[in-house]
């Protein structure tokens, strides 16, 4: 299948600090990435869906000001957890999919601690 | 709204013995179903899925799941569990080209 790898995997922050995750497909041309977040022992909730070139969708709840996501390319999408604190302790997993007609690949996520 | 429901959150078998997970779906149309095993502190690795064709989906690691319509079920079957098994499954569904919804998930123990 598919790769897609997910930077970095797990990060340590202070409050107030602002961290970015990198979601990159590498053997093919994502047209859309998606982002999850995961609370332990918890199941994934779908955070926003980004388009190349467009602007994020943000799933309801959750604030676009805080969780910027950037698709500039089809191969990349970022998401920046902007001032950051304990609350948004999470794991954060990406998928890309390269068209509507293929399934979506998963990153193997990035384990955020704010502290 | 579609939705996807795993009613057991914790199943524990003993190692060899058989295992079904069970998973509801509840889409307008058919959905693009999968399931998914994640180990402690990993990202999600695709087990099987179903688009359509052959209700009976075979799997890697030996898993299979069925596909059955009238019960808007898709429960994911192994006929030997392994203790290397133990792990949390998640059932998920979607429409063709969006996102999938994901269900709550099962966490498997495996008794030696």
């Amino acid at each position: 299948g598919a790769v897609v790898s997910q930077h970095p995997s797990w990060v340590i922050c202070k409050s107030g600090t602002s961290v970015k995750i990198e979601c990159r497909s590498l053997d093919f041309q994502a047209t859309t990435m998606f982002w999850y977040r995961q609370f332990p022992k918890q199941s994934l909730m779908l955070m926003a869906t980004s388009n190349e070139g467009s602007k994020a969708t943000y799933e309801q709840g959750v604030e676009k000001d805080k969780f910027l996501i950037n698709h500039a390319s089809l191969t990349l999408s970022t998401l920046t957890v902007t001032s950051a604190h304990p609350e948004d302790s999470s794991f954060y997993i990406c998928s890309a999919r390269q068209d509507m007609n293929t399934e979506a690949f998963f990153g193997q996520g990035t384990r955020l601690t704010v502290v | 709204a579609q939705s996807v429901t795993q009613p057991d959150i914790h199943i524990t078998v003993s190692e060899g013995a058989s295992l079904e997970l069970r998973c509801n779906y509840s889409y307008g149309a058919t959905p693009y179903l999968f399931w998914y095993v994640q180990s402690p502190g990993q990202g999600l690795q695709l087990l099987l899925k179903y688009f359509s064709g052959d209700t009976l989906v075979q799997g890697i690691k030996g898993f299979e799941a069925e596909f059955k319509r009238s019960q808007s079920s898709f429960n994911l079957r192994k006929p030997s569990v392994h203790w290397s098994d133990a792990a949390e499954y998640f059932c998920a569904g979607g429409n063709a080209g969006n996102m999938l919804t994901f269900g709550g998930g099962t966490r498997l123990m495996v008794k030696p």
